[in-house]
């Protein structure tokens, strides 16, 4: 299997704050990736998907980034709304797998 | 509007089978367009991909579950179901189902999930 990591695995920030996060895959998955925002007790939501592509209805203050092996999602002004925990998939391989999150914590 | 439905038994025992089913509204299942997924989430920890199934038959499930796993679809209900048998406490979760575009494997729409508990 192709192994996901994220960092930081904790990221505290204020309204306002831009923020990066990074997701980093085992093997070369080109742009094979997507990144998902989970709210608790909520399915997670599909923000970006084929590392860079917004996915409808997203605002556009979420971007990606990357190929290869390193990836990002950049908040550019974080909303309250934003506080989730964010997660990255690959889906170069049919047995695709997650990154295990970055929760993003109000400071 | 596209939405998905869980439902299923929120407590099976120990050795027995975890049956869930997806009930698909406002699109049909019998799409080229689609594959069909469950994705599970133990409690206080991340995602995990179980397997898929296209409408016409062809299933692929995560290897280290493929031997316990069967899943199957319901044209005629618009639905798509999941078997899991000889469960134990590690597979406590809750259990999504999803929406993936054909060939992609991204996830664009999801059921709320449904919390199932393995314990006498």
């Amino acid at each position: 299997d192709i192994q996901m990591t994220q960092s930081p695995s904790t990221l505290s920030a204020s309204v306002g704050d831009r923020v990066t996060l990074t997701c980093r895959a085992s093997q070369t998955i080109t742009t094979w990736l997507a990144w998902y925002q989970q709210k608790p007790g909520k399915a997670p939501k599909l923000l970006i998907h084929d590392a860079s592509s917004l996915q409808s209805g997203v605002p556009s203050r979420f971007s990606g980034s990357g190929s290869g092996t390193e990836f990002t999602l950049t908040i550019s002004s974080l909303q309250p709304d934003d506080f989730a925990t964010y997660y990255c998939q690959q889906y170069k391989s049919y047995s695709n797998t997650f990154g295990p999150g970055t929760k993003l914590e109000i400071k | 509007q596209v939405q998905l439905q869980e439902s299923g038994p929120g407590l099976v025992k120990p050795s027995q089978t975890l049956s869930l089913t997806c009930a698909v509204s406002g699109a049909s299942i019998s799409s080229d367009d689609y594959y069909w997924n469950w994705i599970r989430q133990a409690p206080g920890k991340g995602l995990e991909w179980i397997g898929y199934i296209h409408y016409r038959g062809s299933t692929f499930y995560k290897p280290s579950l493929k031997s316990r796993l069967t899943m199957s679809l319901d044209t005629s209900k618009n639905q798509f179901s999941l078997n899991l048998k000889s469960v134990t406490a590690a597979d406590t979760a809750v259990y999504f189902c999803a929406r993936s575009d054909y060939p992609s494997l991204y996830f664009d729409l999801w059921g709320q999930g449904t919390l199932v508990s393995v314990s006498s």
